[in-house]
């Protein structure tokens, strides 16, 4: 069984840091990975994805990949109040649907 | 942009009734996929299709089935609802022949089943 482990949270950070978001998953084989932000009461939306070891940037938003160490994690800089949702991690292993992290609550304190 | 419709934001059904949750992505995706999500366990992908008339199984699809006849439209029954079939109800669809490309959700149905 394939598994996306996250820590569930809540996440709690002052207005204007870092938060920093991880995962870990299972399958060693496992090539995409993706981060979404999921609002109370509302569906997933795609946020950033990477396919290659290192950092991607965009925006305030980083993803690093480290797939020696099966660890992917989301950094949002200069948090704002409206960053507080849930953040969903998803990785693709192979030929099989996306498998999806149970999230984690981050709050952002104004 | 993507979109994907869910015919119902809101849906309450009585215990024994045969419920429709009809999708419709506008993008020509290929793949298409029902989830339910529930506090505490996630996104749970109950079916999932690649093509016209094709379907198959996800991690939980007992009480559920689905029918996909044209390629932009994916639906989800419950042939006699039950109450622990009470839900959030997300649709997605992806793009291409492979199931690893990013998924984009419909904006849900929150199913109560009486």
């Amino acid at each position: 069984q394939k598994e996306v482990e996250q820590n569930s949270g809540p996440l709690s950070v002052p207005e204007g840091a870092i938060a920093s978001l991880n995962c870990t998953y299972s399958d060693r084989g496992s090539q995409s990975f993706f981060w979404y932000r999921q609002y109370s009461g509302k569906s997933p939306e795609l946020i950033m994805f990477i396919y290659s070891n290192g950092d991607k940037e965009d925006g305030r938003f980083t993803a690093q990949l480290n797939k020696a160490s099966q660890y992917v994690s989301l950094l949002i800089r200069d948090s704002q109040p409206s960053d507080s949702a849930t953040y969903l991690c998803a990785v693709n292993s192979g030929n099989t649907p996306l498998v999806f992290g149970k999230g984690t609550r981050l709050s952002v304190i104004a | 942009d993507v979109k994907v419709t869910q015919s119902s934001r809101y849906l309450v059904k009585r215990t024994g009734e045969k419920v429709f949750l009809e999708c419709v992505q506008d993008m020509d995706h290929e793949n298409m996929f029902w989830y339910r999500q529930d506090p505490g366990l996630g996104l749970r992908l109950i079916y999932f299709s690649y093509d016209v008339k094709m379907k198959e199984k996800g991690d939980i699809p007992e009480g559920y089935s689905v029918s996909r006849e044209k390629k932009e439209r994916f639906s989800l029954i419950l042939e006699s609802a039950s109450t622990n079939q009470t839900s959030m109800y997300l649709c997605a669809s992806s793009p291409g022949t492979t199931w690893g490309n990013e998924q984009f959700f419909g904006p849900g149905t929150r199913l109560t089943v009486l």
